[in-house]
């Protein structure tokens, strides 16, 4: 079966220029988790959808940070304008719906904003 | 100023030996906990979950052991190899559901070398 598909694996860009990550959960997995890995802070959740709803976005950074999924087997997160903090990796991750179920990771974006 | 990285706790084995792996959670309410491994250039892995109304659950070579008076969670790997080398991350959740979705917190890490 095929895991969480995101794209692209690798993007470096300029400070300044709009970034979009990519993500496709698991089939039939309803909910959906975007999380940003770094040396100082660790594995952080950004955001989570249940049924392509937004369900606590408390963890996104600022404004220049918006993700949505437009249906249930397509999510993206979008940085405008992007900067040099950043850089980071982008894991998404996508459970079943039901009660304590495992969350599978995708491989990540590796992300540098120069 | 000096920026300052996570400093990972390190648990270094002998090829064969045995690994246990601890982590401390936080929350008293939560009812679901997890061991991932998180391999260089990959997302984390899911190895092993325990609800809390068990104390122990083996899978193959991995034992994960659970705590509830003392919020402490174990994982054992039996007869380490070198690919097991990694780091390991425990997650708890469950608590609260009414949100939807199972969200989990995760611990900071531990890296786990094997030695030849």
């Amino acid at each position: 079966d095929a895991g969480v598909i995101q794209s692209p694996r690798h993007e470096v860009t300029e400070m300044g220029q709009e970034v979009t990550l990519r993500c496709k959960p698991i089939s039939g997995h309803n909910s959906l988790f975007w999380y940003r890995q770094t040396m100082m802070r660790g594995l952080e959740l950004l955001i989570y959808f249940n049924n392509n709803v937004p369900i606590d976005d408390s963890g996104m950074p600022e404004d220049r940070f918006s993700a949505k999924m437009p249906n249930a087997s397509f999510s993206t997160l979008k940085i405008q304008p992007s900067e040099p903090r950043d850089s980071a990796v982008y894991f998404c991750a996508s459970s079943s719906k039901s009660l304590n179920q495992p969350q599978h990771f995708g491989d990540g974006t590796r992300l540098s904003i120069l | 100023g000096e920026s300052v990285g996570l400093h990972l706790p390190t648990l270094s084995v002998q090829e064969g030996d045995n690994s246990i792996i601890n982590c401390a959670y936080s929350n008293s309410a939560s009812d679901y906990f997890i061991w991932y491994k998180q391999e260089s250039g990959k997302g984390p892995q899911f190895i092993i979950d325990i609800r809390s109304n068990m104390d122990k659950r083996q899978g193959q070579r991995v034992t994960v052991l659970l705590n509830k008076t003392v919020k402490h969670l174990s994982l054992q790997i039996a007869a380490t190899q070198p690919g097991d080398s990694a780091v390991y991350f425990c997650a708890e959740g469950g608590g609260d559901f009414t949100g939807g979705g199972n969200k989990l917190t995760f611990g900071t890490g531990t890296q786990l070398k094997v030695e030849l």
